[in-house]
């Protein structure tokens, strides 16, 4: 079963503007992790926010986390055309032998 | 940079045929994972390794077997290939944390490009 579940599927933005998507999970996590695939390739990491931390940067990218309510957003600031691409987060939980679980993802358009 | 190679793209195979899908890292990595994505499940791990000859089941690992018989290399092999295994499959290796070990941090993982295999 998936551990990460993304909102929203899919997202369709102007350059510029900025792309929000959430990630719900519904174990205890160790850490949880948001990587990013262009059509047809692998998966490249952004970032990891572990479980005692409750925002994290990284360039254009804002991480946040709050383990009460089991749910963390990926903020990308500025869109370009270049972002375009998928979005998943990965939880690595104890519950699941901290091997990671991903989730669904985010498909995010964004229009030059 | 870390490398992670996987030895085709893309890949037609016939119903019944035994496939290997191959992937070799180049950065001393200790784990190694085998994934396949298919729309909207996301990825689904089927088998990873920790060490040499060391590997684990994943969630779904009906139907496959794999093989790590050195450090950089770790293999899929589909024993009889079905239609229902045709999808995207992805190699990943990561540095330390062994899974399950009390207080193991994953660090990020490392993916090659990926395998398209397709059953007819």
């Amino acid at each position: 079963s998936q551990q990460g579940e993304e909102d929203p599927q899919a997202l369709s933005i102007q350059e510029g503007e900025n792309a929000t998507m959430n990630c719900s999970y519904k174990t205890s996590i160790n850490n949880l992790q948001w990587y990013r695939q262009n059509s047809g390739r692998g998966l490249v990491h952004l970032i990891l926010i572990r479980s005692n931390e409750r925002e994290k940067h990284s360039g254009r990218l804002r991480v946040t986390l709050d383990t009460s309510k089991k749910s963390s957003s990926l903020l990308i600031t500025a869109s370009r055309a270049a972002d375009t691409a998928s979005y998943f987060c990965a939880t690595d939980a104890y519950a699941a032998g901290n091997k990671l679980t991903f989730g669904g993802g985010t498909r995010v358009l964004v229009k030059p | 940079d870390v490398k992670v190679t996987q030895s085709s793209r893309y890949l037609v195979k016939r119903t019944g045929e035994k496939v290997f899908l191959e992937c070799v890292q180049d950065m001393d990595h200790e784990n190694m994972f085998w994934y396949r994505q298919d729309p909207g499940l996301g990825l689904r791990l089927i088998y990873f390794s920790y060490d040499v000859k060391m590997k684990e089941k994943g969630d779904i690992p009906e139907g496959y077997s794999v093989s790590r018989e050195k450090k950089e290399r770790f293999s899929l092999i589909l024993e009889s290939a079905s239609t229902n295994q045709t999808s995207m499959y992805l190699c990943a290796s990561s540095l330390v944390g062994a899974p399950g070990l009390a207080g193991g941090i994953y660090n990020e993982q490392f993916f090659g490009p990926g395998t398209r295999l397709t059953v007819l």
